[in-house]
């Protein structure tokens, strides 16, 4: 079975400072990673994903994410907040690169402050 | 714009109604996706058609059905409905089974 634990339910930066929102996967098969963003009243965007063939993913709007295996991680990350930021962030673990059967963290808010 | 349309955008009902949310996927993807999302449950996948057919069921009750007919559009059935059901219903879709989806905007469900 496969499971994703998002550490934080409400993350709070200032603009301009490192984005750090934390995801722990378990998964029996070699997993494939999303991270999704939903914007207010928005349906979900695809960040990025990992598909087994790097461990360092690179997504839209600045955002990268690190697959770790010995640490069942893949922590999303920017260098620089913006407001336009924030958002609920959601990690997501699959056996495929579809959405079928996508198992989805409890999703984390991002606050950006001023 | 990712291309998915759903329809409603919100439906407000009654507990016991039946209601059918409608969703159109990207031109030319063949696969259909549908998942709830809720305070209680968070995201979970409810089931999934490719060309028609059922290829997987996720967390879906009983009184909840749904189809993809032969232009590819997908209806999702809610019957009996209860205050539990609240929620926004999402649809995505993708070219096949194993290749990037794309979520609509979802249609926010209150059963009152």
């Amino acid at each position: 079975a496969q499971s994703v634990t998002q550490l934080g339910s409400h993350v709070s930066v200032s603009e301009g400072a490192l984005v750090l929102l934390r995801c722990n996967y378990s998964s029996s098969v070699p997993p494939y990673l999303f991270w999704y963003v939903q914007y207010p009243n928005q349906g979900l965007q695809l960040l990025l994903k990992y598909t087994s063939a790097a461990t360092l993913v690179k997504g839209i709007n600045g955002f990268e994410a690190e697959f770790k295996k010995s640490e069942t991680s893949f922590h999303l990350t920017k260098p620089s907040a913006h407001m336009s930021d924030a958002a609920e962030y959601f990690c997501a673990v699959s056996y495929n690169q579809g959405a079928q059967k996508l198992v989805f963290g409890q999703g984390t808010r991002l606050t950006i402050n001023p | 714009d990712s291309g998915v349309t759903q329809t409603p955008k919100h439906l407000i009902t009654a507990t016991g109604q039946r209601v059918t949310l409608r969703c159109s996927p990207r031109s030319g993807d063949l696969s259909v996706y549908w998942y709830q999302q809720s305070l209680d449950q968070g995201l979970q996948f409810l089931i999934h058609y490719y060309n028609g057919e059922e290829r997987a069921k996720g967390n879906i009750l009983e009184r909840f059905s749904a189809q993809q007919f032969p232009d590819l559009h997908s209806e999702l059935n809610l019957s009996s409905l209860e205050l539990g059901d609240s929620a926004l219903y999402f649809c995505a879709s993708s070219a096949r089974s194993n290749t990037e989806a794309f979520f609509g905007q979802g249609t926010r469900l209150t059963v009152v």
